[in-house]
C-alpha cells in the first residue's frame, strides 16, 4: 500500500461545481503540500500545511493531523482549473539525514465548460 | 528571471545509449533535486544536492549519475539507457533545507527509451 493515497484518481465536473480532492497518508509528517501540474507538464506549489486550513482565491486546503487526511477544495470551478493535483507529505522521520517527501499519484481534474 | 530550466523537453533514446539531462537555476538556490514521474505513480527521488560539490542518492538512483560543480547546474546523466528509464524527469530547486518548502520545478523532460 502506498504511503500517500489520493482519491479520486480522475474527476470530471462541470464548470461552477464545487470540487474536493482527498489525500490520506500513513506515515508521520511534519508538513503536507498540494501541487498543481499543468497540462503542459509544469508543476507549481499551491499550499504547504502543517495544521488547520489555508485559502488562496478559490482554493482551500485543509488537514486533519489526527485522521492523517487532507482535502483540497475548489469553489466555482473553471476549465482553467483542469490539471493534475498532487499531494506530497514531508516525513517527520529523519532517514539518511533528511525528512524527505513522499508523493501521491495525483488526481486528474477536468472541468468542462 | 528564468527559474529552473530543463533541456531537452523531449528525447528518444535507443537502448544502450547515454545522455545528459540538463538543469539550470538562476535563483542561487542551494538545494536541487531530480525526480522521475511514471504513469499512475507519485514522483520518485533520483538524486539530490544540498550545495555545490555535494550530492546524495534518493530512492531510485540506479542507472543514473549526477554532479554539482556549480550552484546553478545539476545535470543528470543516464548511462546505458534501458526501457525502464522511460519516464518524465523533473528537476527542482529550493532555498529551504525543509523538503518541499519553496520548491521551484522545471518544466520536465519526457524521455522514451526504445
Amino acid at each position: 500500500k502506498n504511503e500517500v493515497e489520493q482519491s479520486p484518481q480522475n474527476l470530471t465536473a462541470q464548470e461552477g461545481e464545487f470540487i474536493t480532492i482527498n489525500c490520506s497518508y500513513s506515515v508521520g509528517i511534519s508538513a503536507l503540500h498540494w501541487l498543481q501540474q499543468h497540462p503542459g507538464g509544469g508543476i507549481v506549489s499551491l499550499f504547504m500545511l502543517s495544521s488547520g486550513k489555508k485559502k488562496h482565491g478559490r482554493l482551500i486546503a485543509t488537514i486533519n493531523i489526527q485522521e492523517k487526511h487532507s482535502s483540497l477544495h475548489i469553489t466555482a470551478s473553471h476549465p482553467r482549473d483542469s490539471a493534475v493535483y498532487i499531494c506530497a507529505v514531508r516525513r517527520s522521520q529523519i532517514i539518511q539525514g533528511a525528512q524527505k517527501l513522499v508523493f501521491g499519484q495525483g488526481t486528474r481534474l477536468t472541468i468542462n465548460p | 528571471n528564468a527559474g529552473v530550466t530543463q533541456t531537452p523537453k523531449f528525447r528518444i533514446l535507443k537502448i544502450g545509449q547515454s545522455m545528459t539531462l540538463q538543469c539550470t537555476q538562476d535563483m542561487n538556490h542551494n538545494y536541487m533535486y531530480w525526480y522521475r514521474q511514471d504513469p499512475g505513480m507519485g514522483l520518485k527521488l533520483i538524486y539530490y544536492s544540498v550545495g555545490a560539490g555535494i550530492t546524495d542518492k534518493g530512492e531510485v538512483p540506479n542507472g543514473y549519475n549526477v554532479s554539482r560543480s556549480t550552484t546553478e547546474d545539476f545535470p543528470l546523466r543516464l548511462e546505458l539507457a534501458a526501457p525502464s528509464q522511460t519516464s518524465v524527469y523533473f528537476c527542482a530547486s529550493s532555498y529551504s533545507k525543509e523538503w518541499g518548502n519553496g520548491y521551484t520545478f522545471g518544466s520536465g523532460t519526457r524521455l522514451t527509451v526504445v
